[in-house]
C-alpha cells in the first residue's frame, strides 16, 4: 500500500486569498486524485492528476478555482484560488494501485473566514 | 451515471451484537465496490474491495461484505461490534472504463457503539 502525506494539515485563511495543498506519495504512481469534503458530507471527486498530462475536472470544478500540478510520479499540488467560506472543508488526496486499490492521504482540513 | 446509496446516516449498536451496514449501487457495469472507514479527524482507510472475483469479500478488522448482483447491494457487515468499531463508513464504488479511477462515494453511515 502507498503512504501519501499532505501539507499542511489544516489551515485557517482569509476569504480572496489562495492556497496551496501539497501532496507527496511514498512510491511512483501514476493516477492521482483530488477529494473535497464538505462539513458533514461525503467526498466528491474535483478532479485526476496524471503526470505528464493537464489535470481532468469533474463537472462544477474549473481549473481557474483548483489549479493541480503534477510535476512528476510521487508529487501533486491542488490550489484553492480566491477562496470563499465556501472552500471551507476537508481536501484529500488519494492514489490508486494496479489492483483497484485507492488510498488517502489524511486530509487538510480548510477553514475560510 | 454510477450512484452509490448508503441507508441510514446513523446506526447505533449495543457492543458485541452485529453490525449490519446497508450499501446499494446503480450501475449499467459490473462495478467495483470498496468500504472505507474515517475515524475522527483521519482520512480514510480501505476495509475491503469487491472488484468480482469472490462474491464474499473479508477485510480488516473483521469486517465483511456480500456482493449480490441481483439486490444491487453490497453490504458491510461484523459478527460483534466493539467500541474501537465507532467511526463513520463510507461505501464508494468505480464503474471502470473510462470512469477508472473515479470513485462514487455514498453519503457515509456514522457507526456508534454503546456499552
Amino acid at each position: 500500500s502507498a503512504v501519501i502525506s499532505q501539507k499542511p494539515s489544516r489551515d485557517i485563511c482569509q476569504r480572496g486569498t489562495s492556497l496551496t495543498i501539497q501532496c507527496q506519495v511514498d512510491s511512483q504512481v501514476t493516477m492521482m486524485f483530488w477529494y473535497r469534503q464538505q462539513p458533514g458530507q461525503s467526498l466528491t471527486l474535483i478532479a485526476t492528476a496524471n503526470q505528464g498530462s493537464e489535470a481532468t475536472y469533474e463537472s462544477g470544478f474549473v481549473i481557474d478555482k483548483f489549479p493541480i500540478s503534477r510535476p512528476n510520479l510521487t508529487f501533486s499540488t491542488l490550489t484553492v484560488s480566491n477562496m470563499s467560506p465556501e472552500d471551507s472543508s476537508i481536501y484529500l488526496c488519494s492514489v490508486q494501485d494496479g489492483t483497484y486499490e485507492q488510498y488517502f492521504g489524511p486530509g487538510t482540513r480548510l477553514t475560510v473566514t | 451515471a454510477q450512484s452509490v446509496t448508503q441507508l441510514g446516516s446513523h446506526v447505533s449498536v449495543s457492543e458485541g451484537a452485529l453490525v449490519l451496514l446497508r450499501c446499494n449501487y446503480s450501475s449499467s457495469v459490473p462495478p467495483y465496490l470498496f468500504w472505507y472507514v474515517q475515524y475522527p479527524n483521519q482520512g480514510l482507510q480501505l476495509l475491503l474491495k469487491y472488484t468480482s472475483a469472490a462474491t464474499l469479500v473479508k477485510g480488516i478488522n473483521g469486517f465483511e461484505a456480500e456482493f449480490k448482483k441481483s439486490e444491487t447491494s453490497f453490504h458491510l457487515t461484523k459478527p460483534s461490534a466493539h467500541m474501537s468499531d465507532a467511526a463513520e463508513y463510507f461505501c464508494a464504488g468505480n464503474a471502470g472504463g473510462t470512469s477508472y479511477g473515479k470513485l462514487t462515494f455514498g453519503q457515509g453511515t456514522i457507526l456508534t457503539v454503546h456499552p
